[in-house]
This record gives C-alpha cells, sequence and structure tokens, in this order.
C-alpha cells in the first residue's frame, strides 16, 4: 500500500493571500505525481501532471513543485481569490503500480 | 466531446435494494476507474479496467460490488445487495492509456448514493 500525505488538512485565508500546500509520497519509487482541483458538488479537474525532479509547473496563479528524491511535492497559490476555495487532491503513480493513488486532500477557503 | 458521464447523479434507496450506476467514459480513452468518496477514507480505487478489460479490482470491497465494462463506451457498478455503510459518492473517471500514469483522469460528475 502506498502512503500518500497531504498537508495541511484544511486551511482558510484571506483575499489577496499566498498560501502553499504539500503532498508526500514515497521517495523510493517514482513514475508521476498529479494534482487536482475538485470544487464542492463538482468533479476533480487536473491542474498538473510533473514526472521529472525539479518539475516546476504554472497555470495563472498556481504552480507546482517536484522534489522526487525528497519524496514531495508543492502546490502554491498566489494571491488567493474566493473562486480558488476548493479541495486539492494530489495523486501518485509509482512504477509497478497499475493506478493512481490519491491523498485525502486539502480543502482550501478563502474569505473575501 | 461531453466528458464522462454518470448516472444516476442522486439515488436514494432502502437498505437490500439494488443498486446500479452506470458510466460513459470520453470517447478514445482506452481506461475506466471506478472511486468511492467518503469522508472516512477519501478518494478511494474501486476496479480500474483497460480496454474493456478488469486489471485491477482489488479496491472493491465485498462480494456484493460488481462492476462490468461489456464496450468502449459503457460500465456499470452494481451493489446487491446495498447496505446504509455503501453510502457514498461513486465517481467514474477515464484516462488514455491509464497505466502509463502520465495521463490526467477526467472524472464524470458522480452518483451520490444514499441506503437508508
Amino acid at each position: 500500500i502506498l502512503n500518500v500525505e497531504q498537508s495541511p488538512q484544511s486551511l482558510h485565508v484571506q483575499e489577496g493571500d499566498s498560501t502553499n500546500f504539500t503532498c508526500s509520497f514515497p521517495s523510493s519509487n517514482f513514475y508521476a505525481l498529479h494534482w487536482y482541483r475538485w470544487e464542492t458538488a463538482k468533479s476533480p479537474e487536473a491542474l498538473f501532471v510533473m514526472t521529472l525532479n525539479g518539475d516546476e509547473k504554472k497555470k495563472g496563479r498556481i504552480s507546482a513543485t517536484l522534489n522526487t528524491k525528497e519524496g514531495y511535492s508543492y502546490l502554491y497559490i498566489k494571491g488567493s481569490q474566493p473562486e480558488d476555495s476548493a479541495t486539492y487532491l494530489c495523486a501518485f503513480k509509482a512504477p509497478g503500480y497499475s493506478t493512481l493513488t490519491f491523498g485525502k486532500g486539502t480543502m482550501l477557503l478563502v474569505s473575501p | 466531446d461531453a466528458g464522462v458521464i454518470q448516472s444516476p447523479r442522486h439515488e436514494v434507496t432502502e437498505m437490500g435494494q439494488e443498486v446500479t450506476l452506470r458510466c460513459k467514459p470520453i470517447s478514445g480513452h482506452n481506461s475506466l476507474f471506478w472511486y468511492r468518496q467518503t469522508m472516512m477514507r477519501g478518494l478511494e480505487l474501486l476496479i480500474y479496467f483497460n480496454n474493456n478489460v478488469p486489471i485491477d479490482d482489488s479496491g472493491m470491497p465485498e462480494d456484493r460490488f460488481s462492476a462490468k465494462m461489456p464496450n468502449a463506451s459503457f460500465s456499470t457498478l452494481k451493489i446487491q445487495p446495498s447496505e446504509p455503510r455503501d453510502s457514498a459518492v461513486y465517481f467514474c473517471a477515464s484516462s488514455l492509456t491509464g497505466g502509463s500514469g502520465a495521463n490526467v483522469l477526467t472524472f464524470g460528475a458522480g452518483s451520490r448514493l444514499t441506503v437508508l
């Protein structure tokens, strides 16, 4: 069983604050790391897929970094807006495993 | 493409009844996944099909759960008999060559099941 941990479990920030959260995964065996954004009453939507150590991806105010040697990925949101409120899921793929393993997510609430 | 289509969106049923959830993946995607989302366990994989063949069903909770994929455009998840602890949101997702890991999953809107 692969262990994918996300922290914090939840986060409440004010509009305009920048924030970040962490996804930890087994460093010994890596293939890919996904980030998904999941708004309430909707379905998860893909943000990024990263496969190489040192990868950095950016989409608007959201960016992510990957460190496969130490087994973590950070997701950053610059200047949070209320519409960024969602649960952010990471998912890890290891060689030899047929599917992704999801973390339990970080629930972000951005207040106006 | 209309995306991954799931039905029903909501189902309320009584304990002991049979429940069938349906999924139409994105055309051209050859991998299909059924997930269950609960507060306690988060998003957990139930079963994964590749080219209509079940590859990994280790997440299927027990014999009451079964899943089929008779063709590339349709899959069902059946619970018989249903129990209150099966209450959850069930998501279907599809992707290209799902086993590679580098292809993102596209999720359906989910089916919210309540078993009374």
